[in-house]
């Protein structure tokens, strides 16, 4: 059964440095999305991604954060200057598309960042 | 704005009760998940609801939708260890998934 897959599956990092998180989504889906848990806390959406252009973010996606598909699978998360309270886990969704039943998104394993 | 409270948000019971986790939202959506999430897993998907008054049921887990009073409800039947986890209802928005605070279950033998 196809998968979204994320690497590295746990990232530790100096506050202020940059970070990419990477994610493959399923081979068919048009619509890429990254959210994030801080420890203990709910997921929070931070952006979607369709036709290589953000089409909604929230107010957590600021001018650190980033996102590209540098190719035909990869899609990727930047964050510029790493702070302390980046530390979350961070998931990577796709659906194929956005009409009722294919908008159903599924979910990466998640990436681990401990900013340090 | 999308909101979703859950409660309770943390439910620890004994093993062959029976307990319902509520879900209300804001606003009105398409539909309606449950999710699942292990102790440092990703997501997994238990449940999709789309219009008032469905039910979905999985063996232990029986989820139902209430559009007019925008309340979801996931009922435990007999629960059992294998169901500790942390349940989180979501709403779809426009392009995005909101979440829940999430319900954490803890069923005793």
């Amino acid at each position: 059964e196809p998968e979204v897959t994320q690497t590295p599956s746990h990232q530790v990092t100096q506050m202020g440095q940059e970070v990419i998180l990477r994610c493959v989504p399923i081979s068919n889906h048009l619509y890429f999305y990254w959210y994030r848990q801080i420890l203990g806390q709910k997921v929070e959406f931070l952006v979607s991604f369709y036709n290589n252009e953000i089409s909604e973010k929230s107010e957590i996606f600021d001018d650190q954060f980033s996102v590209e598909r540098p190719d035909g699978s990869n899609f990727t998360l930047k964050i510029r200057s790493t702070k302390l309270e980046d530390s979350a886990m961070y998931f990577c969704a796709s659906s194929e598309g956005a009409g009722v039943l294919q908008d159903e998104q599924y979910f990466g394993p998640g990436t681990r960042l401990t900013v340090t | 704005e999308l909101k979703v409270e859950q409660n309770p948000l943390f439910l620890s019971m004994q093993e062959g009760k029976n307990y319902t986790i509520y879900c209300n939202y804001s606003t009105t959506s398409d539909r309606l998940y449950w999710y699942r999430q292990d102790p440092g897993k990703s997501l997994e998907s238990l449940f999709v609801l789309l219009s008032n008054g469905a039910v979905k049921q999985e063996g232990r887990l029986m989820a139902s939708l209430d559009t007019k009073a925008r309340l979801s409800t996931l009922h435990i039947t007999a629960a059992v260890h294998d169901l500790s986890a942390t349940y989180f209802c979501v709403i779809q928005g426009a392009q995005k998934l909101v979440f829940g605070q999430g319900t954490r279950l803890t069923i005793n033998p």
